[in-house]
């Protein structure tokens, strides 16, 4: 089955960089998360787009931002980056209408030197 | 906002032995789904299970929603059960600003 596509799956910057994270969700789930996780720590929301508009938003510093385009795909743009962005960032995608689980991409571990 | 709450923070088991994790919130849930952490990072769904009782192979959970608690149990551990159980929850019904949040996570050792 299909699954969640994340690229890069690796990412190395310098501090004052910009970044940009792409998410695929799984064919026909409508509804797109974007989750941070630092080390050791567990998963944080930062925003979540249903059918192209943003439904929701967690912690997500200003100098972040996303959208969902129009074939779904969705982009994580983060700008004027500080050594505690490095972090894993996952997508997960659902079927919002059904009430579905979340389904998680693997990942993009962004390291900011 | 929602509490989750993981217990044991820590396991150590050794091979062939059973495991129950345990997760607890502080409000009535719409979803709950059970992780699990693999040591490259990869967050597994194990279960969707916002209530009753599923089982998958070795793994099994149940959750009873109007006492708030969700246990997951493991048996006969293999040493690639090892990584961080998380157990997540959304209070929201879908469609309104639904997100999970994320217990601390359990870290499991399974020694062999």
């Amino acid at each position: 089955a299909a699954g969640v596509i994340q690229s890069p799956r690796h990412l190395i910057k310098e501090k004052r960089e910009t970044a940009t994270l792409k998410c695929y969700p799984i064919p026909r789930h409508d509804t797109v998360y974007w989750y941070q996780q630092g080390p050791g720590q567990d998963p944080q929301f930062l925003i979540s787009f249903y059918e192209k508009m943003q439904s929701d938003k967690g912690s997500i510093p200003d100098r972040f931002s996303a959208q969902q385009f129009s074939d779904y795909h969705s982009e994580l743009n983060m700008s004027s980056l500080e050594l505690g962005d490095s972090a894993l960032y996952f997508c997960a995608s659902s079927q919002l209408m059904w009430r579905e689980t979340q389904y998680f991409g693997p990942g993009t571990r962004l390291l900011v030197l | 906002g929602i509490q989750v709450e993981q217990s044991p923070p820590d396991l150590i088991l050794q091979e062939g032995a059973n495991s129950t994790l345990r997760c607890n919130f502080s409000d009535s849930v719409n979803n709950l789904q059970w992780f699990h952490q693999n040591p490259w990072g990869q967050l597994i769904n194990l279960f969707y299970i916002p209530s009753g009782t599923k089982q998958n192979g070795r793994l099994s959970a149940t959750t009873v929603a109007t006492e708030r608690y969700s246990l997951l149990y493991i048996s006969s551990s293999q040493t690639t059960d090892s990584g961080v159980y998380f157990c997540a929850v959304d209070k929201n019904y879908a469609g309104a600003n639904s997100k999970l949040t994320f217990g601390k996570g359990i870290t499991l050792s399974v020694r062999p």
